[in-house]
């Protein structure tokens, strides 16, 4: 079974960082493309990230180039995103998935709050 | 980027009656095409991908059809596990997009 656990999230002042983390179990993690998508409250989702399977390509959203990188470490089956320079605009919750083009599997998501 | 509409923006259906949901996108995007339904409180699931091929899953009552431009999801008699909200994301250009959703409510 499929399992995405993603942590890191919380509340953070304008300007700040933080690193999300996504533990993933039950497939062959590095076999497959992975990708972080956000959701503001009441909206729709919105793509942020997505990098290869073997980390060698990544792609990121115009909203948070050169602020997020997204990265990922196949010895321990987790995916990262680092975020910084935040903006009260990055408050959403932060969906770690499994699969690019499409996106098959969504974990539950950590809630990000930037506010001062 | 390619802006993906749909509609309508709420959908009001009876159990058991047929919903149809549209998504266009402003540039031809192929069969690269995926349909995901959210419900309150959780993650979305994908349900549809390659605008056709119905996901692990989802029951046969849910069919998609399209390609380029111009999509459909059809829901055959609704049951009442599949009111929620519908997005439509096109994976065929940088950036992938999403649609602003449908949500498909209890008449």
């Amino acid at each position: 079974e499929v399992q995405l656990l993603e942590s890191g999230g919380g509340l953070e002042q304008p300007g700040g960082s933080l690193r999300l983390s996504c533990a993933a179990s039950g497939f062959t993690f590095s076999s497959y493309g992975m990708t972080w998508v956000r959701q503001a409250p009441g909206k729709g989702p919105e793509w942020v990230s997505s990098i290869s399977g073997s980390g060698g390509a990544t792609y990121h959203a115009d909203s948070v180039k050169g602020r997020f990188t997204i990265s990922r470490d196949n010895s321990k089956n987790t995916l990262y995103l680092q975020m910084n320079s935040l903006r009260v605009e990055d408050t959403a919750v932060y969906y770690c998935a499994k699969g690019r083009q499409p996106i098959d599997y969504w974990g539950q998501g950590t809630l990000v709050t930037v506010s001062s | 980027e390619i802006v993906m509409t749909q509609s309508p923006g709420t959908l009001s259906v009876s159990p058991g009656e047929r919903a149809t949901l549209s998504c266009r996108a402003s540039q031809s995007v192929s069969s690269n095409l995926a349909w995901y339904q959210q419900k309150p409180g959780q993650a979305p699931r994908l349900l549809i991908y390659g605008a056709s091929t119905r996901a692990t899953g989802f029951p046969a009552r849910f069919s998609g059809s399209g390609s380029g431009t111009e999509f459909t999801l059809t829901i055959d008699s609704l049951q009442s596990e599949d009111f929620a909200v519908y997005y439509c994301q096109q994976y065929n250009n940088w950036p992938q997009t999403f649609g602003g959703g449908t949500k498909v409510e209890i008449k």
